[in-house]
């Protein structure tokens, strides 16, 4: 079963502009990863955020976690249509060391 | 980070016969994950997979329909029996990247179509 919920399930923005993606989750959680998946294929880790940590940044991206609220959100900066994918987050939990994914951002940059 | 070679990249199969997709990891790992990501959807896991022991499988997922094995550190294999348009997924198998990420890294991927 799915973690949580994703939005936007899809989001549509020209090159340059900035994409921001929420994931809010269930249960309590250790991190919260976010991945991309281009047309289906295998996905590509992105970022992994700890619960004890607010803010992370790695190069264009910047990720938050408010484990108050379940909640974490994505942002790309500076967009390109090579980042044109699917974004999931994910997060593991408890003593499994399982990805429980989000439902999933479907990002169009159009140039 | 492991890097994963994942085959067949994609197949047509007859309902009722069964398909086996092999993971390949270029190192040992202890545990493997296998996920279905039917069309449109996110990613479900299917079964962990530990050397030496019995897989273990999430709700809604058994062993006479996915059998697993692994029967090494580094390869892992899961069959799709029985197969029905149902079935029609893209299968996914991941493994811990290791410590300085503690990401996964996932296989690229079998685009599995029952007609």
């Amino acid at each position: 079963s799915q973690q949580g919920e994703e939005d936007p399930q899809a989001l549509s923005i020209q090159e340059g502009e900035n994409a921001t993606m929420n994931c809010s989750y269930k249960t309590s959680i250790n991190n919260l990863q976010w991945y991309r998946q281009n047309s289906g294929r295998g996905l590509v880790h992105l970022i992994l955020i700890r619960s004890n940590e607010r803010e992370k940044h790695s190069g264009r991206l910047r990720v938050t976690l408010d484990t108050s609220k379940k909640s974490s959100s994505l942002l790309i900066t500076a967009s390109r249509a090579a980042d044109t994918a699917s974004y999931f987050c994910a997060t593991v939990g408890g003593t499994a060391s399982k990805l429980t994914f989000g439902t999933g951002t479907r990002l169009q940059v159009t140039l | 980070s492991a890097v994963i070679s994942q085959k067949p990249s994609r197949d047509i199969c007859q309902r009722g016969t069964s398909l086996t997709i092999q993971c390949q990891v270029d190192s040992q790992v202890t545990m493997m994950f296998w996920y279905r990501q039917q069309p449109g959807q996110s990613l479900t896991l299917i079964a962990t997979a530990n050397q030496g022991s019995e897989a273990t499988y999430e709700s809604g997922f058994v062993i006479d329909k996915f059998p697993i094995s692994r029967p090494n550190l580094t390869f892992s294999t899961l069959t799709v029996s029985n197969m029905s348009p149902e079935d029609s997924s893209i299968y996914l198998c991941s493994v811990a990247s290791g410590p300085s990420t503690g990401g996964y890294t996932f296989g690229s991927g079998t685009r599995l179509t029952v007609v």
